[in-house]
């Protein structure tokens, strides 16, 4: 895998508890992406950065935040995590927009009780 | 709403050509297409990607119909490994990927 891991790979909480979820790369990529994969949904879209302290709102962002005060990390949190929330979360970078393929991380299973 | 339409499923034998199609008929003049597969309990992992001309890489073969309203991945030789679910995806106007249901392949011996 193109220099990215995540962590925790799994977990368990229960709901209303804080979660953090951590991408880290090692690829200098500029743009960074959080994906939850369901059942029936395929992968939609968190959030998404393009560069440090820049990010912006995917296509189910609401519960989640997110933050990068440095290149190789991106953070999701759950601030008050729901069992809706119950999922395979993916990393992913790139280089850039457009023409450039995403790298997917190994994922994490989160799951809330 | 993942804007291309790919079979549910497909099997293919092992060592034969497997022919994965993709309808996009609405894409637009600037849409790349982009094909992914997820190897059971993987991330995805990213294949090869066109705009209107054929392409070809170490892992398969995009043909993109002159029209561009559909497309065909084609893995030459088929093996056990190339199992997955394959993705065919449009980057829309935001440049996110937008992932469906893809196509459930099955290679068997």
């Amino acid at each position: 895998d193109a220099g990215i891991t995540q962590s925790p790979r799994h977990k368990v909480t229960e709901t209303g508890t804080p979660v953090t979820l951590r991408c880290h790369q090692t690829e200098n990529h500029r743009y960074m992406y959080w994906y939850r994969q369901d059942p029936g949904h395929g992968l939609r879209l968190i959030h998404y950065s393009y560069g440090v302290k820049d990010t912006d709102k995917g296509e189910v962002s609401d519960g989640y935040s997110v933050s990068r005060s440095k290149t190789e990390d991106f953070l999701l949190t759950l601030e008050s995590a729901t069992s809706s929330q119950t999922s395979v979360y993916f990393c992913a970078i790139s280089p850039g927009l457009a023409v450039y393929e995403q790298y997917f991380g190994p994922g994490t299973r989160l799951t809330v009780t | 709403d993942a804007k291309t339409t790919q079979p549910p499923s497909m099997d293919c034998a092992e060592g034969r050509a497997a022919n994965l199609p993709c309808n996009h008929s609405t894409i637009s003049g600037n849409e790349y297409v982009y094909w992914y597969r997820q190897i059971h309990s993987q991330g995805p992992q990213y294949i090869i990607h066109g705009l209107k001309n054929n392409e070809t890489n170490e892992m398969a073969s995009l043909i993109i119909t002159e029209d561009r309203k559909s497309s065909t991945l084609i893995l030459p030789h088929a093996t056990l490994r190339d199992t997955a679910v394959y993705y065919c995806i449009r980057n829309n106007a935001g440049n996110m990927l937008t992932f469906g249901g893809g196509t459930r392949l099955m290679v068997k011996p």
